[in-house]
């Protein structure tokens, strides 16, 4: 399977501010995804990162507070902007298409806001 | 959209006994179905999945059921060990896995020595 990697693996930060999250692909994928997954709690998707135009957002999740990119078929990142306690989650990238038919998960960033 | 509902939120077995896991879903345009076994602090790695055109599939120990009509699926492990004690994500979508997921809330599997 693909080589999934994120950056960065941990961070803390204070509210209002923003964190970038990147997802790298060592080989060339069809879909990449964005879920969140909040202590204790199961997955959900926030958005499908579409290469070379704006990310299909899942009712709930908008792009003024998750702004996504995907200037290629093995990079994407997921902003989140203006965070508050409530963005505490682990946020991983998942991909499909690059060998087999079917998703595989990057090792998640584990987010902390205070 | 999707809903997926996963039973029970907690299994415990011993040693040795099978553990079975249930989940239905919602859309009956959905056409697979992952399972996901999540160790604490990692990310979530697939076990096996099943497409709509079958109805079983095994890999050893793990196998998949899936009945279309009632729109239902579960996972079967056999003869269990301490290291299948995890958390389990069974999930369903469209496109055959090229759509995101929708996830079931998980199950707490304990294997008790």
């Amino acid at each position: 399977s693909a080589v999934i990697s994120q950056k960065p693996s941990r961070d803390i930060c204070q509210r209002g501010t923003s964190l970038t999250i990147q997802c790298q692909v060592d080989s060339q994928v069809t879909m990449m995804f964005w879920y969140r997954q909040q202590p204790g709690q199961s997955l959900t998707l926030i958005a499908t990162a579409n290469q070379g135009s704006e990310a299909t957002y899942e009712s709930g999740f908008v792009i003024d507070k998750f702004p996504i990119s995907r200037p290629n078929l093995t990079f994407s990142t997921l902003t989140v902007s203006n965070m508050s306690p409530e963005d505490s989650s682990i946020y991983l990238c998942s991909v499909y298409g690059g060998s087999g038919d079917t998703q595989y998960f990057g090792p998640g960033t584990r987010l902390t806001v205070l | 959209g999707e809903n997926v509902e996963q039973h029970p939120s907690t299994l415990s077995v011993q040693e040795g006994d099978s553990a079975v896991i249930k989940c239905t879903y919602s859309d009956s345009a959905s056409n697979y179905f992952p399972w996901y076994k999540q160790e604490l602090g990692k990310r979530p790695q697939l076990i096996i999945d099943i497409r709509s055109n079958v109805g079983e599939k095994k890999d050893q120990r793990i196998a998949v059921t899936l009945n279309k009509t009632a729109k239902h699926f579960s996972l079967h492990i056999t003869e269990t060990q301490p290291e299948d004690s995890a958390v389990y994500f069974c999930a369903a979508t469209r496109g055959g896995g090229a759509d995101g997921l929708t996830f079931g809330k998980g199950t707490h599997l304990i294997i008790q020595p």
